[in-house]
């Protein structure tokens, strides 16, 4: 699996865009990009994925730049409960058994300030 | 759905103990994992399960034995604990898929003294 390396940590304004950066310098073309975060003593929790497009769901974007060697976070609003370590992994697709590996760096610790 | 469900949550063992930490999903998932978290570090795989009956090796299996007793059911044993062991567990779920995403459990808290 490709490498990342994210910033170790950042600061937002609650109620401002978040956007936490992600470079994956190496990916080749069938990995994916995966974002969890990971909330105080809490398991990781899934967030949002993308292969090359940009993608959207309830919780975030993700903006994976053209030639994939770097993507973006954006939590459009932060709230205090978006305090958080959010992981960016890079993992291609094994076998058709579902046994994937993920990868977890250690993240940028996001805190949302007041 | 209660998703994924750690048993004990907290545990504290003596060197030489044993112990079993127990893991279930309700979400039907045919592939289940374990992950260990040491302190300012991310998580590292210890064993995963693709389906029911198969278990493989991840990045750290040493001092570590798992077995999946059914499709919901995941355990983890330390058959003699050591304080390298000391960490906090999850346990995981996927479906399989080209773009599976995998829950997580709460988490167990071992301290090995």
């Amino acid at each position: 699996d490709a490498k990342t390396t994210q910033p170790p940590s950042m600061d937002c304004a609650e109620g401002r865009a978040a956007n936490l950066p992600c470079n994956h310098s190496t990916i080749s073309g069938n990995e994916y990009v995966y974002w969890y975060r990971q909330i105080h003593s809490q398991g990781p929790q899934y967030i949002i994925h993308g292969l090359k497009n940009n993608e959207t769901n309830e919780m975030a974007s993700l903006i994976i730049t053209e030639d994939r060697k770097s993507s973006t976070l954006i939590l459009p609003h932060a709230t205090l409960r978006d305090t958080a370590v959010y992981y960016c992994i890079v993992r291609g697709y094994i076998s058709n058994f579902g046994n994937e590996k993920l990868t977890f760096g250690t993240g940028t610790r996001l805190t949302i300030i007041p | 759905n209660a998703g994924v469900t750690q048993t004990p949550k907290f545990q504290v063992l003596k060197t030489g103990q044993s112990m079993t930490l127990q893991c279930a999903q309700d979400m039907n998932h045919n592939s289940m994992y374990w992950y260990r978290q040491d302190p300012g570090m991310g998580l590292r795989l210890i064993y995963y399960s693709a389906s029911e009956g198969t278990t493989d090796k991840g990045e750290v299996p040493n001092g570590y034995n798992v077995s999946r007793l059914n499709k919901r059911e995941f355990s983890l044993r330390l058959e003699s604990a050591a304080p390298s062991q000391t960490s906090v567990y999850f346990c995981a779920s996927s479906a399989p898929g080209v773009q599976d995403t995998q829950y997580f459990g709460p988490g167990t808290r071992l301290t090995v003294l």
